[in-house]
């Protein structure tokens, strides 16, 4: 199984601030990595596939980059909207599909 | 565009069963065409893959945690899928999402992508 860490748990960011977030796979999924986006009492939602394709309808200040076995997924200006809890998964090597525990993006 | 609505969430004891549904709907799509996914959020925790089943329901898989007391299928003429859960424990309460993603019947063993598609959600609470 593919264990996917996620970091920092929290960060702190004022609004139009950059936000920089972090998911190391255990092994390489090369390009197979998605990040997702969930906010409270709310489905995830899709934002980027293959490390750095934004999904239909998401804003261009959401990027992703990285491959193998380090990923990154920037927001350049945060709005309001965008404080949430982010998701990184693995979907290079399945079963099981695995998820990152999480980071928690928050008003600094 | 594929729309996920779950049903069938609710309290059960320890030992007890539930059975989650979950509809599809959408202009035109192909159910079957569809890799169908189960994924649970236990409160206030993060996000961990359940069960999935191919679009003809030849291959389902399971999380370890729960082999043996879940089983997931699916109805194809009614554009819905099921997850069957026994003997829950404690540990299972949770909000359970489904997904999907779009494959084309075909190539379910290398296709490779991200769930694209996630219902709201139905909450299991396993306690007595």
């Amino acid at each position: 199984e593919i264990v996917m860490t996620q970091s920092p748990a929290t960060l702190s960011v004022s609004p139009g601030e950059r936000a920089t977030l972090s998911c190391r796979a255990s092994q390489s999924v090369n390009d197979n990595l998605a990040w997702y986006q969930q906010k409270p009492g709310q489905a995830p939602r899709l934002l980027i596939y293959g490390a750095s394709t934004r999904a239909t309808g998401i804003p261009a200040r959401f990027s992703g980059s990285g491959s193998g076995t380090e990923f990154t997924l920037t927001i350049s200006s945060l709005q309001s909207e965008d404080f949430a809890v982010y998701y990184c998964q693995q979907y290079d090597n399945w079963p099981p599909w695995t998820f990152g525990q999480g980071t928690k993006v928050e008003i600094k | 565009e594929v729309q996920l609505f779950e049903s069938g969430g609710g309290l059960v004891q320890p030992g007890g069963s539930l059975r989650l549904s979950c509809a599809a709907s959408g202009s035109g799509i192909i159910f079957s065409n569809y890799v169908m996914i189960w994924v649970r959020q236990a409160p206030g925790k993060g996000l961990t893959w359940v069960s999935a089943i191919s679009g003809g329901s030849v291959a389902t898989y399971y999380v370890d945690s729960v082999k043996g007391r879940f089983t997931i299928s699916r109805d194809n003429s009614k554009n819905t899928l099921y997850l069957q859960m026994n003997s829950l424990r404690a540990e299972d309460t949770a909000v359970y999402f489904c997904a999907a993603y779009y494959y084309g019947g075909t190539g379910f063993y290398t296709i490779k992508k991200p769930f694209d598609f996630w219902g709201q959600g139905a909450l299991v609470a396993v306690s007595s």
